[in-house]
């Protein structure tokens, strides 16, 4: 049930900065789902784009999808300490029913 | 929003026990839920799909008899680790979903388990 690559595998980056992750899928899908996970817990979901949506917002996180690449990418602006996670994409494929794909996950550092 | 309460968050126990993991669905109705395994610093990997009042699916190379679940309600899947070893040391998380594609799986906070 993995099929997904995100890079980078992980990043390191100042508090205040924005971090940028990106996804990318290999089948057709009927949406895109970014997850996060704090260390030894379990996941919370983010943001989910639909595949017939170019991008979408949610407080200081955009997620854009591109399905003629393939492709999604999630963008924190001004990140902060509590930012610091793992960042997984999951995609819903069509026929799947209801299983998630998921991406290997970018391990996401905010500095103080 | 939809809470998923998973139990217990870890275990510790020695080799040979079984130990059950619950999932449940505090505020909304589960026809599917999902259970995964995580290793350490990797993404997470599907046991099995289970839905409510019918047998698990189970993913290739996942152990039927050592992995028993149960999807007794719509509420309510238990996850049973069979006479457990040291190699079925793994955090294991269960997610729960409505059955509509379009909305986001929900999920526990994770069962860590270690067998000594």
């Amino acid at each position: 049930s993995q099929q997904g690559e995100e890079d980078p595998q992980a990043l390191s980056i100042q508090e205040g900065e924005n971090a940028t992750m990106n996804c990318s899928y290999k089948t057709s899908i009927n949406n895109l789902q970014w997850y996060r996970q704090n260390s030894g817990r379990g996941l919370v979901h983010l943001i989910l784009i639909r595949s017939n949506e170019r991008e979408k917002h949610s407080g200081r996180l955009r997620v854009t999808l591109d399905t003629s690449k393939k492709s999604s990418s999630l963008l924190i602006t001004a990140s902060r300490a509590a930012d610091t996670a793992s960042y997984f994409c999951a995609t819903d494929a069509k026929g799947s029913n209801y299983q998630l794909i998921w991406g290997a996950g970018t391990k996401l550092i905010i500095k103080p | 929003g939809a809470v998923v309460s998973q139990h217990p968050s870890w275990v510790i126990c020695k080799s040979g026990t079984s130990v059950k993991i619950e999932c449940r669905s505090l505020d909304f109705q589960a026809t599917t839920m999902f259970w995964y395994r995580q290793f350490p610093k990797q993404s997470l990997m599907l046991m099995a799909t289970s839905n409510e009042g019918s047998k698990a699916t189970y993913e290739q190379g996942v152990e039927k008899d050592k992995f028993l679940i149960n999807h007794a309600s719509l509420t309510l899947s238990t996850l049973t680790v069979t006479s457990a070893h040291p190699e079925d040391s793994s955090f294991y998380i269960c997610s729960a979903s409505t059955g509509d594609s379009n909305q986001p799986q929900h999920f526990g906070d994770g069962t860590r388990l270690s067998i000594l």
